[in-house]
């Protein structure tokens, strides 16, 4: 099984700060990294899904980057409001199609 | 938009008991899967099914088991419910075969096994 980590557990930021957390997974077999966020109450919803090495994508104010070679993605957040509370996640994935799950961010933005 | 529902949002149930949880989906995908969540600890793949009436084991299948009798119903069922099965349940659905396939979630069913 794949170990797939998230750093940091935790984070509490004020409105309008710009934050970033890594998911760090292992680089042999990979295919594929995967980020979702889970607001409370709600489905877990796919932010981005990345394959290639060096790898960026965007939407809005979120962002995310991949090395493959050595294990890990960042996702940022630039100017954080408190509608980006929730838990992020990350999984990767090998050829089997299977994803393994980090054990989250969870993001507290404060007014 | 894709929609992937689940039966409830919220269940208790005794010890022994045998227990049902359904998921629907209504973008005729093929791909299915439940999940569970812990405290502490990341989505753990339980079973999925890349097609009716096939399923394959996930990492923590024991004390479970499923069903797909349609291609938009995929159900797992708790056989004899233990308090260690207490948890978060989550059923996905995915359009592809493959892992470059983002996952569409359900809300999520809270079970608590007393």
């Amino acid at each position: 099984i794949l170990n797939v980590e998230q750093s940091p557990q935790s984070l509490h930021v004020q409105e309008g700060d710009s934050t970033n957390f890594t998911c760090s997974f292992p680089s042999s077999n990979f295919y594929a990294l995967h980020w979702y966020r889970w607001e409370t109450a709600k489905s877990p919803e796919a932010l981005f899904v990345m394959t290639l090495n060096g790898d960026e994508k965007k939407k809005g104010r979120i962002s995310a980057t991949l090395n493959t070679k050595e294990g890990y993605s960042y996702l940022y957040i630039k100017g954080s409001q408190p509608e980006d509370s929730a838990t992020y996640l990350c999984a990767s994935s090998g050829n089997t199609g299977k994803l393994i799950f980090g054990q989250g961010t969870t993001l507290q933005v404060k007014p | 938009d894709v929609k992937v529902t689940q039966s409830s949002r919220y269940l208790v149930k005794r010890t022994g008991e045998k227990v049902f949880l359904e998921c629907v989906q209504d973008m005729d995908h093929e791909n299915m899967f439940w999940y569970r969540q812990d405290p502490g600890l990341g989505l753990r793949l339980i079973y999925f099914s890349y097609d009716v009436k096939m399923k394959e084991k996930g990492d923590i299948p024991e004390g479970y088991s499923v069903s797909r009798e349609k291609k938009e119903r995929f159900s797992l069922i708790l056989e004899s419910a233990s308090t260690n099965q207490t948890s978060m349940y989550l059923c996905a659905s995915r359009a592809g075969p493959g892992p470059s396939y983002e996952q569409y979630f359900g809300p999520g069913t809270r079970l608590t096994v007393t």
